[in-house]
């Protein structure tokens, strides 16, 4: 499975766009990066998803340069409500040998402040 | 609400004690998991189901017991239980091992 590394903490302010960079040098071809939210004592929650270039929801935008060797999850206009812990995650979608193997890292927190 | 449901929500158990953890999903999935989150670490993925078969077992010590008797119910069955057991119990399911998973709230499990 392909190591993620996103910084432990940041910071920010309501109003701001938060983005969160998470590198994965060992991406493998058949490997789709998906962004987590987990809040204190919950389950993570499916952010966003992706393969390559830019992927927009409700919720986020996801960007994957083209050598897919990292990805930059951008949050608009952060509220108190977005503080939690964001987790970049690499892996297939389950066809192979991976089934279901997802590796979570110790994730981002991200604190925003009034 | 994610549609997948876990109960309790808080247990507290002594070392002697048997207790379950049941896990319900109303999605439709076909794959089922019991992941373990202590304080300040990552999560620990512990058991896989697929189609009810059991397909991943990682290293998990014998006094957790999971059971899958159909595709939408997970049990985690508990005996003897330590107090560094104490954390977090997190179930998911995905619709056949697809990397998107949907988590449920989780059991806050304290052993005395």
């Amino acid at each position: 499975l392909a190591k993620t590394t996103q910084p432990i903490s940041m910071d920010s302010y309501e109003g701001q766009e938060v983005n969160i960079t998470c590198s994965h040098n060992n991406i493998a071809t058949n490997d789709y990066i998906t962004w987590y939210q987990q809040f204190p004592s919950q389950g993570p929650r499916f952010i966003i998803q992706g393969y390559k270039t830019k992927v927009t929801n409700e919720v986020a935008s996801l960007f994957i340069p083209a050598d897919r060797k990292s990805s930059t999850l951008s949050l608009p206009r952060v509220s108190l409500s977005d503080t939690a812990v964001y987790y970049c995650l690499v892996g297939d979608r389950g066809r192979g040998s991976t089934l279901g193997r997802l590796y979570f890292g110790r994730g981002t927190q991200l604190t925003v402040w009034p | 609400e994610t549609g997948v449901t876990q109960t309790p929500r808080h247990l507290v158990m002594g070392m002697t004690n048997k207790k379950s953890l049941k896990c319900e999903q109303h999605l439709g999935h076909n794959a089922m998991y019991w992941y373990k989150q202590s304080a300040k670490k990552p999560l620990e993925l512990m058991f896989v189901y697929n189609f009810k078969e059991q397909t991943e077992n990682n290293s998990v010590p014998s006094r957790f017991s999971p059971e899958c008797p159909n595709s939408s119910h997970l049990f985690l069955h508990l005996h003897t239980l330590q107090p560094e057991d104490s954390a977090l119990y997190l179930c998911a399911s995905s619709p056949s091992g697809a990397d998107t998973q949907y988590f449920g709230p989780g059991t806050r499990l304290t052993v005395l």
